[in-house]
């Protein structure tokens, strides 16, 4: 069985901390892929990042950096010098083999970042 | 560059009603797939279509029907609108294989009254 678990459901920061929302997964493939996506109050969903199993590479983009851990099934996300524009939902998605590479989303983090 | 466009983005029903949410994508992606978010749920696999003319269930089909109308479009259909389906929907689309993420519209806010 595949599923992705947010543990975090609300964080709120002062604008200029540093942030990691954590995502925690379960999978039995050997090769999968994982995702992080932004939701803004807007509403829409924007891909953060993609990173494949064999990749245990770290990524920075910006402010922005990506843990990811096989040995812990951990794909962590850091926002670094928070700003109130990071305010969002964040999701962590697991791509499903078994499912025409559907995605397992977690529950989401709401982050709130205040001035 | 439209990308994936959903309509209507607004719909309020009464229960019992019927309508259908159209997704339509211009990227020429074989899969597409229809998600519902509902509060502190994350985004649930509702149908995808893998490639134009097959159609299978996710995680939460009951209720609904969808189409593959051709390479571009995958629609979904609510037969007999219930309150338990008032959600946002999404429609997504992304090459074969999974390899690529996923492109997602802007979302149908759906009212089951």
């Amino acid at each position: 069985a595949q599923k992705v678990t947010q543990a975090q459901t609300e964080i709120s920061v002062v604008e200029k901390e540093d942030v990691t929302l954590d995502c925690v997964y379960e999978t039995r493939d050997t090769t999968y892929y994982l995702f992080w996506y932004k939701q803004p109050p807007s509403g829409e969903l924007v891909f953060l990042i993609r990173r494949n199993s064999f990749d245990e590479q770290n990524e920075i983009s910006g402010r922005y950096s990506w843990n990811f851990q096989k040995s812990t099934s951990s794909f962590n996300f850091t926002i670094t010098a928070s700003q109130v524009v990071d305010s969002a939902v964040y999701f962590c998605a697991l791509m499903n083999s078994n499912s025409g590479y559907a995605l397992n989303f977690g529950k989401g983090t709401s982050l709130l970042v205040t001035p | 560059n439209a990308g994936v466009t959903q309509t209507p983005k607004f719909q309020v029903l009464k229960t019992g009603q019927s309508m259908t949410l159209q997704c339509a994508q211009d990227m020429n992606h074989n899969s597409m797939y229809w998600y519902r978010q509902d509060p502190g749920m994350g985004l649930r696999l509702i149908y995808y279509s893998a490639s134009e003319g097959t159609t299978d269930k996710g995680e939460v089909p009951n209720g609904y029907n969808v189409s593959r109308l051709n390479k571009r479009e995958f629609s979904l259909r609510l037969e007999s609108a219930a309150p338990s389906q008032t959600s946002v929907y999404f429609c997504a689309s992304s090459e074969v294989g999974g390899r690529q993420p996923q492109h997602f519209g802007d979302g149908t806010r759906l009212s089951i009254l």
